[in-house]
């Protein structure tokens, strides 16, 4: 059972597009949800990260939206690159504090065209 | 800034073998966390460790055993391998103290034959 649920499983955007990815959760106590970027062979990097307590957190091309009421929440990337090619991973966990593990999505490949 | 160290980077292993990776967390985190990802898969989470003890525990095999020394480095013990434990396994390490999220090693690719 997929507690966090991603889609698509992939994405192809021209180079100064959106890319647009989307989650979904079951379990109303994860309130620490993560992106996390990984090119082929390279362990995940954190992308950016919000709280069920604001609505929208950008930071530079990249954007989370949150919507607590529907237990979605969605990355946006504006402005796409070649190099954002890689495949991103939505994340929850209970809280941000030790020993809380990620739960993570099934993974988006993004491929941007140049 | 120091990030997470794992190794060896690459292993190959055969059947019924066993192995034994290593991951050194950042400086002053407290907490690690070792997942295993397979081919096309998202990261699962095996088990976690804060402060030297045993936090929570996901689908690990009995197979498996893990601990973190005293020097927060932790270790992955893998007994009796099988071939489907061929995958990327990764460390991530955090903070309690600070509140920082978790930061992911290369991992290390085990390739079972």
């Amino acid at each position: 059972q997929q507690q966090v649920k991603q889609s698509p499983q992939s994405l192809i955007v021209q180079k100064g597009g959106i890319s647009i990815i989307n989650c979904a959760y079951e379990n109303t106590a994860f309130d620490y949800f993560p992106w996390y970027q990984q090119f082929p062979g390279k362990g995940p990097a954190l992308l950016i990260a919000i709280r069920p307590d604001v609505s929208e957190k950008k930071e530079g091309r990249f954007t989370i939206s949150f919507n607590k009421s529907a237990k979605q929440f969605s990355l946006h990337i504006m402005d796409s690159q070649p190099g954002d090619s890689a495949t991103y991973f939505c994340a929850a966990s209970r809280s941000i504090a030790a020993g809380n593990k990620l739960t993570f999505g099934g993974g988006t490949r993004v491929l941007v065209k140049p | 800034a120091a990030g997470v160290i794992q190794s060896p980077r690459h292993l190959i292993k055969e059947k019924r073998e066993t192995a034994t990776l290593k991951c050194y967390p950042i400086p002053r985190h407290d907490t690690v966390y070792w997942y295993q990802q397979g081919p096309g898969q998202d990261p699962q989470f095996l088990i976690s460790f804060y402060e030297k003890m045993q936090s929570d525990k996901g689908s690990i095999p009995d197979r498996f055993s893990a601990q973190q020394f005293s020097d927060y480095h932790s270790e992955l013990n893998m007994s009796s391998l099988e071939l489907g434990d061929s995958a990327l396994y990764f460390c991530a390490s955090s903070s309690d103290r600070i509140g920082t999220e978790a930061f992911f090693g290369q991992g290390t690719r085990l390739t079972v034959v």
